[in-house]
């Protein structure tokens, strides 16, 4: 079975701290994805790597960045984190059907 | 422009009863479909997937789903609802690169 595990479930921060989220994979996947999601707006593309240290932007980028230093873990970094960052994160990686871990729920207070 | 739409945002059917969920797509080819399952608080879950041959595909805990090329739709069906199938359901397309469309999601509510 495929595997994609997150570093938390839950997480509270304060605004302004630097977050990070990591997403790990364990089918050699060469895509890995990060989404936001939020009551009626779905799920929206922050970024996604199609290889190691590759990245492209997705809908929207503004206020993460992303790490990939090897090819199973994909980082989600927050840099300055605020309210309205507050959301579902889901990692996923895969070729066309994608993988998706179970989400982090951060709050930002 | 590329998009998925799912026109019902929200669907209730008793258990038992069957259950289809409305998926169009704007491309202008045959991309690959999927449909995918979230239960409360978690990620999603793949159902099933289309990317070519038989219109009618077949995906876990008996959902099926029909392409139709003519009407670009990808609805997804299942004959009888279980009171566990109650969850929020994408249609989803990808046409480069592993990247992919998603709709909306429509929540399923069951009915005891």
């Amino acid at each position: 079975d495929v595997k994609v595990t997150q570093s938390s479930r839950y997480l509270v921060k304060r605004t302004g701290e630097k977050v990070f989220l990591e997403c790990v994979q364990d089918m050699d996947h060469e895509n890995m994805f990060w989404y936001r999601q939020d009551p009626g707006l779905g799920l929206r593309l922050i970024y996604f790597s199609y290889d190691v240290k590759m990245k492209e932007k997705g809908d929207i980028p503004e206020g993460y960045s992303v790490s990939r230093e090897k090819k199973e873990r994909f980082s989600l970094i927050l840099e300055s984190a605020s309210t309205n960052q507050t959301s579902m994160y889901l990692c996923a990686s895969g070729g066309n059907e994608q993988y998706f871990g179970p989400g982090t729920r951060l709050t930002v207070t | 422009a590329q998009s998925v739409t799912q026109p019902d945002i929200h669907i209730t059917v008793s258990e038992g009863a069957s259950l289809e969920l409305r998926c169009n797509y704007s491309y202008g080819a045959t991309p690959y479909l999927f449909w995918y399952v979230q239960s409360p608080g978690q990620g999603l879950q793949l159902l099933l997937k289309y990317f070519s041959g038989d219109t009618l595909v077949q995906g876990i805990k008996g959902f099926e789903a029909e392409f139709k090329r003519s009407q670009s739709s990808f609805n997804l069906r299942k004959p009888s609802v279980h009171w566990s199938d109650a969850a929020e359901y994408f249609c989803a397309f990808n046409t480069n690169a592993g990247k992919s469309t998603f709709g909306d999601g429509t929540t399923l509510t069951v009915k005891p």
